[in-house]
């Protein structure tokens, strides 16, 4: 089982190009989140999905955008990027039960110039 | 505001106990979860917290008081491979992870 896979596992970006990072998961999970990692900081929020069709704003949700066409894909897009949204961006999906825990994707470590 | 607090750094001898501890302050809360995240990987989960008192995992055992808004995470027996940052999380009024900074913790042989 794959669980859950992102894509690319890093990149680098000129500032003011736009990206996609990509998100799939087969568990069939409800719930998919994307959060960014920067050091000496926790996991911050940027957009949430809590069912297909829909989505929400997390913490940091300025500069990107997301959608949520199917069960499986969740994809994260920055439409115009800046030096800082240079993270690591972690995918993560849910079941439906509140006491279920996150399974996060191995990550994306982006770099924008 | 929301806040998650947790030492930034710990170092424990190889075999020995360590207790790392995290205390919050959130708008409502819904459970209180402890993750592993080794250098360059994803978070993995180890444990959850919604009612007072001690869960035991094995080596792991996860504390909580609702009341004082606090949790720690206790490791037994450690070993190298237990060498990571432990990431506190709590589930907020929105269901929502608010996350602590993580601590590193450092195993000497």
């Amino acid at each position: 089982t794959a669980g859950i896979t992102q894509a690319p596992t890093s990149q680098i970006l000129a500032a003011g190009r736009s990206m996609t990072l990509r998100c799939t998961q087969d568990m069939r999970h409800n719930a998919m989140y994307w959060y960014r990692q920067d050091l000496g900081l926790g996991l911050r929020l940027i957009h949430y999905s809590n069912t297909a069709g829909t989505t929400g704003k997390g913490e940091v949700p300025d500069g990107y955008s997301v959608s949520r066409a199917n069960t499986d894909d969740f994809p994260l897009t920055l439409a115009s990027a800046v030096p800082s949204q240079t993270s690591v961006y972690f995918c993560a999906s849910k079941g439906l039960a509140d006491y279920n825990e996150q399974f996060f994707g191995p990550g994306t470590r982006l770099t924008v110039l | 505001g929301q806040n998650i607090d947790q030492p930034t750094e710990m170092t424990a001898t190889e075999g020995a106990i360590v207790q790392i501890n995290c205390t919050y302050q959130t708008s409502g809360f819904n459970g209180l979860f402890w993750y592993q995240q080794h250098a360059g990987e994803a978070p993995t989960f180890l444990s959850y917290n919604v009612l007072d008192g001690l869960e035991e995992k094995g080596r792991f055992s996860s504390f909580l008081s609702r009341s004082k808004g606090y949790s720690y995470l206790l490791l037994k027996e450690l070993q190298m491979k237990d060498s990571a940052s432990y990431l506190c999380a709590v589930m907020d009024s929105n269901y929502q992870l608010i996350w602590g900074a993580g601590t590193k913790l450092i195993i000497k042989p």
